[in-house]
Order: C-alpha cells, then structure tokens, then sequence
C-alpha cells in the first residue's frame, strides 16, 4: 500500500510570497489532515477534511492560510503571503474510520523557509 | 483544553540499558498513539493503545495505558543505537470523535554504543 504522499518535500520563498503544498492520502482513507511542526515540537493540527468537508478548521489562520480538498482525495493548503514565522514542516496526514483506532499515516512532509 | 506532556524531554542512555519515557494528559482520552520520528523525516506510528490496561509490544519497546491515571509509558528494554530517534505520544479527546490528535513535546533518545 503506498504511503500518504507530498510535494514539495522543500520550499525556499522570501517573505510575502504565496505558496502551496500539495498531499495525496492513502487510497480509501476519507479523513485528511493538515499539521504544523515547529522545530523541536510535536505536529499541531491545522485542519482536518472528512472527505471533501473541513470539519475542524478553528486552528487555521484564515488571513493567510486556505486549503482545499475538491474531490475527497488529494488536497491543497496555500499560504498567501508568507511571514517569516510560517517557517516550518507541514505534514499531511489520512486515517481511514474503517480500521476503527482512527490511526493517522503521515506524509514525509515539506519543509519550507521563508527568507 | 487537553494539554499532553512527556518526560523526559532528551533521554541519553548507554546500549544495553532499560528505560521509560512517561506522558501524562490532563483530560479523559480512550485513544492514545506513540509515534517515532528520525531527524529530517516524518512519523512513524509505533503504537495504538485503545483501552485502559492496554500493553502492546514491538521488539525492545512496551507501550502502557492507565486512563486512569491519564498516564501512558513507553519503557525500552535493552536499549540499541538504532532506536536513538524522538518519540512522541499523542491524544484523542473523548469528548466527541474529533479526531485531533494532541501531540506531546516529543523526547529525543540518544543511545550511545
């Protein structure tokens, strides 16, 4: 079974730039999730889509940061323009409710710097 | 607001010994995940523990649940380099299938040869 996959894996921007990652969850897993990891800290949730609806999104900044998930599957999360504290690992995420423990598979993740 | 902590934060311990990482969680939870991050890389689901007195093992780890006690341990028998890595634990609240996993500030294991 092939993994929750990302792109881009890096992303150099200076600051004010827009820019957008890309995930593809494990095929059949309806639940999506966004996270922010700060260097040295645990994932924090920034989003999460039951298949193409975000039913949690109260820890998005909404003045910058939009995501999407048009057709329940892959998605994407924008960040229009980009500050200099954005920088950061996202990680994209997918659990499938039929397994019943809710378990999240994580992407490999794309770091980005914001110079 | 369910709040996670780990301890310790970094753990250094010579190859061969045991020793036991703890996370406590301040509010009910009925699911609690350990997961595994190696540096520059993403994470690694190790355990899923989803009921009080819970014990899951995978080689030279032992994950635990008291809920209790709101208190799960990750102990490690016979320490090899390999495992050196940062080990999170995560909660699910209770209140409501949410989803959302609250991580812990993570514990950095450095296993020296």
């Amino acid at each position: 079974e092939a993994g929750v996959v990302q792109s881009p894996r890096y992303k150099i921007i200076e600051k004010k730039q827009p820019v957008a990652f890309w995930c593809n969850p494990i095929s059949g897993h309806n639940t999506l999730y966004w996270y922010l990891q700060n260097l040295g800290q645990g994932p924090e949730l920034l989003i999460r889509y039951e298949n193409e609806e975000a039913v949690d999104d109260s820890q998005l900044p909404k003045d910058r940061f939009s995501a999407e998930r048009l057709k329940g599957v892959d998605s994407t999360l924008k960040i229009q323009p980009a500050e200099l504290g954005d920088s950061a690992v996202y990680l994209c995420a997918s659990s499938s409710r039929d397994r019943g423990t809710n378990e999240q598979f994580f992407g490999p993740g794309t770091r980005l710097t914001v110079l | 607001e369910l709040k996670v902590e780990q301890n310790p934060l970094f753990l250094s311990m010579q190859e061969g010994k045991n020793y036991t990482i703890y996370c406590n969680y301040s509010t009910t939870s009925d699911r609690l995940y350990w997961y595994r991050q190696d540096p520059g890389k993403s994470l690694e689901s190790l355990f899923v523990l989803l009921s009080n007195g819970a014990v899951k093992q995978e080689g030279r780890l032992m994950a635990s649940l008291d809920t209790k006690a709101r208190l799960s341990t990750l102990h490690i028998t016979a320490a090899v380099h390999d495992l050196s890595a940062t080990y999170f634990c995560a909660v699910v609240s209770s209140s409501g299938n949410t989803g959302k996993l609250i991580f812990g500030q993570g514990t950095t294991l450095q296993v020296k040869p």
